[in-house]
Parts: C-alpha cells; sequence; structure tokens
C-alpha cells in the first residue's frame, strides 16, 4: 500500500525563519505535486515536479524531488505571515495510473 | 472560465436520507475525481472517472456511487447517509497525463456535508 508522509503535521515559526517540510513516500514514482490550502478554502497548486532532481521556486517557496530517496522537500525562506497555511503533498504512483495518493498535510503557522 | 464549481455548497442531511453532489468543470478535462478530507487525514479518494461514461474506485468508495454521463459532469451519490460521512467533499479535475499542460490537479471549492 503506497503511503505518503509529511513532517512535520503542524508548525509554528516566527516571521523570518526558514524551515523545510518534508515528504516522504513509499513506492517509485517520479511525479509529485504540492498544494497550499487556506482555512475554510480549497487547494491550489503550487508546485508539479515531474522529474528526479527537479526544483522550483516561487516566492519565499522551493520545492525539490529526490525519486530515489522517495523525498520531496518544501523549503521556506524567511517565512511571512501570509504563507500561514496547511500544505499537502500528492504523489502519482507508477506509471499508467490515475490516482493521485495525498499526504496527510502540514499545518504551518507563521508567528509575527 | 469558471473552472471547477460544486453544487450545493453546505448540506446537512439526517441518517438514512440521499443527497447528489454534482461537480461541473468547463476546461475540457478527461479526468474528474471526488475526495473526502477530515481533520488529520488530508485528502482520501473516493471514486474517479478516466473519461465520460467511465467511473473506478478509489480508496474509500464504499457508501458512494458515481456516475459521468456528460464529459463536463461527476456526480456523487449517498444513498444512505451515515454520519461517518460527515465530511468536507472535494471536486477535482485535471488533464491527462503527458498533456501539454502540467498535469496539475484543479480542485472546486468544496461540499460541506453534515450528517446527523
Amino acid at each position: 500500500e503506497l503511503k505518503v508522509e509529511q513532517n512535520p503535521l503542524f508548525l509554528s515559526m516566527q516571521e523570518g525563519k526558514n524551515y523545510t517540510i518534508y515528504c516522504n513516500y513509499s513506492t517509485t514514482s517520479d511525479r509529485l505535486y504540492w498544494y497550499r490550502q487556506d482555512p475554510g478554502k480549497s487547494l491550489e497548486s503550487l508546485f508539479v515536479l515531474l522529474s528526479n532532481g527537479a526544483v522550483k521556486q516561487e516566492g519565499r517557496l522551493m520545492a525539490s524531488l529526490d525519486t530515489k530517496a522517495r523525498l520531496s522537500t518544501l523549503h521556506i525562506t524567511a517565512a511571512v505571515h501570509d504563507l500561514s497555511a496547511t500544505y499537502f503533498c500528492a504523489v502519482k504512483p507508477g506509471s499508467g495510473t490515475y490516482k493521485y495518493i495525498f499526504g496527510t498535510g502540514t499545518r504551518l503557522k507563521v508567528l509575527a | 472560465n469558471a473552472g471547477v464549481t460544486q453544487t450545493p455548497k453546505f448540506r446537512v442531511l439526517k441518517t438514512g436520507q440521499s443527497m447528489t453532489l454534482l461537480c461541473a468543470q468547463d476546461m475540457n478535462h478527461e479526468y474528474m475525481y471526488w475526495y473526502r478530507q477530515d481533520p488529520g487525514m488530508g485528502l482520501r479518494l473516493i471514486h474517479y472517472s478516466v473519461g465520460e461514461g467511465t467511473t473506478a474506485k478509489g480508496e474509500v468508495p464504499d457508501g458512494y456511487n458515481v456516475s459521468r454521463l456528460k464529459k463536463q459532469n461527476f456526480l456523487l451519490g449517498l444513498e444512505s447517509a451515515a454520519p461517518s460521512q460527515t465530511s468536507v467533499y472535494f471536486c477535482a479535475s485535471n488533464p491527462p497525463t503527458g498533456h501539454l499542460i502540467q498535469e496539475t490537479q484543479y480542485f472546486g471549492p468544496g461540499t460541506r456535508l453534515l450528517v446527523l
């Protein structure tokens, strides 16, 4: 059974600090996705990582993918309050599959 | 483009009642999905469809049925609602793998369902 684990589950950090959210998955996949969800809202796509070594950056967020380690990271640089949200990673296992398996999410709170 | 829309936004049911949730997308996407989101459990796939007239079971299909009679619509039915089906339901769609547009999922705004 494919498992997608995120850690930490909860993260409270000060503005201006750096931190990393980790996403581990248990089966072969070369496609990994990061989403953001604000409280009471829907999910918004942040990054699509389609190959080993892929790195993408948008503002203070940078995502990377290591398919050999089955690990993706979402790095937050100099956090600001507006980044407070829940972040999900999702994996599309193997090839020829249509399913996306989501992690349990990391709830980030950035304190002013 | 409206993107992905869901109807209704909120509903309260009594145990044993039935209802249908409607998902509509105007992006001509082939693939559509229904998820449920519960606290601390992320999103879990209920059913999905890879094209008009096709459906398949996801991770937690029991107690739900789906239909995709038209490409733009994906319906989720609860025949006899139970309190365990209290959740937030999200619909999503995306183009097929390998499509020129990156294959991220586009999510609807969600339907909050409370079963008493």
